[in-house]
């Protein structure tokens, strides 16, 4: 079973502050999506990333996928209270898989006001 | 589009009741699969479907059947429900394995 080890598990910071949040594994990855749920819904998509060492910004977020393709981190600057929800990395396993994508435990980020 | 829509959005049953988790997609995604999510335990998946009439099982089965008669929809039915099937249900469905999973809003299962 290929692992997805996402850090911190809990995060709660003041409004205005930057935080990182990653997505370690041991194994290779041919892609990379990060998710955000907030309560009471379902996931939805953030990101893809694809190339190692790929880096991709979203307004405030900055998603970056390491060169060997079995990390990702995900940068959030001057951090708002519409950015709290779970925030969830998954992994497309090298060599493709009819199961699908990985997923990490995931990351509860609030930010305080 | 609707995207992915699942009934009921709250069900509480008792040990040993069955029932039925609907799921429905309006985007021909072939695609479609089941988790549940537990504090600290992240998505785990229960059943995936690769197309209509195909479908196979993922990390956490037991206890669960699905079908899929048509492309559209994805049934998750609980044959003897379990106070450890209490859980948040979402069903996904996207174009390929490995593409963006499109969630529905979930369902909250209690089972006493």
């Amino acid at each position: 079973t290929q692992l997805l080890e996402q850090s911190p598990q809990f995060l709660s910071i003041q409004e205005g502050e930057n935080l990182t949040v990653y997505c370690n594994s041991s194994s290779v990855f041919s892609s990379l999506q990060w998710y955000r749920q907030e309560p009471g819904e379902g996931p939805v998509l953030l990101v893809t990333v694809v190339t190692g060492g790929e880096v991709k910004k979203l307004k405030r977020l900055t998603f970056q996928f390491g060169d060997a393709r079995k990390d990702s981190s995900l940068h959030i600057t001057a951090a708002q209270p519409g950015d709290t929800g779970l925030y969830l990395c998954a992994g497309a396993r090298a060599g493709g898989g009819a199961d699908g994508l990985t997923f990490g435990k995931g990351t509860h980020l609030i930010i305080q006001p | 589009n609707a995207g992915v829509t699942q009934t009921p959005k709250f069900q509480v049953l008792k040990t040993g009741q069955s029932m039925t988790l609907q799921c429905a997609q309006d985007m021909n995604h072939e695609y479609m699969s089941w988790y549940r999510q537990d504090p600290g335990m992240g998505l785990r998946l229960i059943h995936y479907s690769v197309g209509a009439g195909i479908t196979d099982q993922g990390e956490v089965p037991n206890g669960y059947n699905v079908s899929r008669s048509t492309t559209e929809d994805f049934p998750l039915r609980l044959l003897s429900a379990a106070p450890s099937q209490t859980s948040v249900y979402f069903c996904a469905s996207s174009y390929g394995t490995d593409s963006e999973q499109f969630f529905g809003p979930g369902t909250r299962l209690t089972v006493l």
